[in-house]
């Protein structure tokens, strides 16, 4: 069953705008996590926020987490066409149920 | 570092066969999860496994199984395959510290 739900379900932008991508779970959580999959192949881990943070940066990324809210966005900065890729947020309850649940993830198409 | 290794890449096996996919983790790792990946059902867990034990099991039927042998190196099983059962199938290793690292996954087709 998914417990991330993004939206948008797909985001088309030109090529040095900004991606905002919003994504909210059910339960309590341990960590959220955002991976990046290219048409089909593995997936890359881009950033994890644990459930006592707020914000975090890494590079053109930023993550914030609100638990109250149950909900996260992915700002993506400065997009480029290599950005282009299907997004997932994943929740980690943590503990003996660790395990990631996934999102139906964004297409993001970014228009060079 | 090596990262996750799943071999092999693409699989295309008929119905009522069985298949096994192998996934080696990173270094040091001790445990591994296995995802299946559909466009219809999206990514699902499989299971996890620590320390050559299974400590965790997603709603999958008893036709997937897996293992995991003392070098933490994993394995997953299908048996009497099913033309559902085509998928993008992913191996992490994970750790406490630094979360999980995917696999490039197997994409087995059944036909």
């Amino acid at each position: 069953s998914q417990q991330g739900e993004e939206d948008p379900q797909a985001l088309s932008i030109q090529e040095g705008e900004n991606a905002t991508m919003n994504c909210s779970y059910k339960t309590s959580i341990n960590n959220l996590q955002w991976y990046r999959q290219n048409s089909g192949r593995g997936l890359v881990h881009l950033i994890l926020i644990r459930s006592n943070e707020r914000e975090k940066h890494s590079g053109r990324l930023r993550v914030t987490l609100d638990t109250s809210k149950k909900s996260s966005s992915l700002l993506i900065t400065a997009s480029r066409a290599a950005d282009t890729a299907s997004y997932f947020c994943a929740t980690d309850e943590g503990g003996a149920n660790s395990k990631l649940t996934f999102g139906k993830g964004i297409t993001l198409s970014v228009r060079p | 570092k090596a990262g996750v290794t799943q071999t092999p890449r693409y699989l295309i096996k008929t119905r009522g066969q069985q298949v096994t996919l192998s996934c080696s983790p990173i270094s040091g790792h001790r445990s591994v999860s296995w995802y299946q990946q559909t466009p219809g059902q999206g990514l699902q867990f499989l299971f996890e496994y620590f320390s050559e034990t299974q400590r965790n099991k997603g709603n999958f039927p008893g036709r997937f199984s897996g293992r995991q042998f003392s070098n933490s190196r994993s394995e997953m099983n299908v048996s009497t395959l099913e033309l559902g059962d085509s998928a993008l199938y992913l191996c992490a290793s994970s750790t406490q510290a630094y979360g999980y690292t995917f696999g490039s996954g197997t994409r087995l087709t059944v036909v």
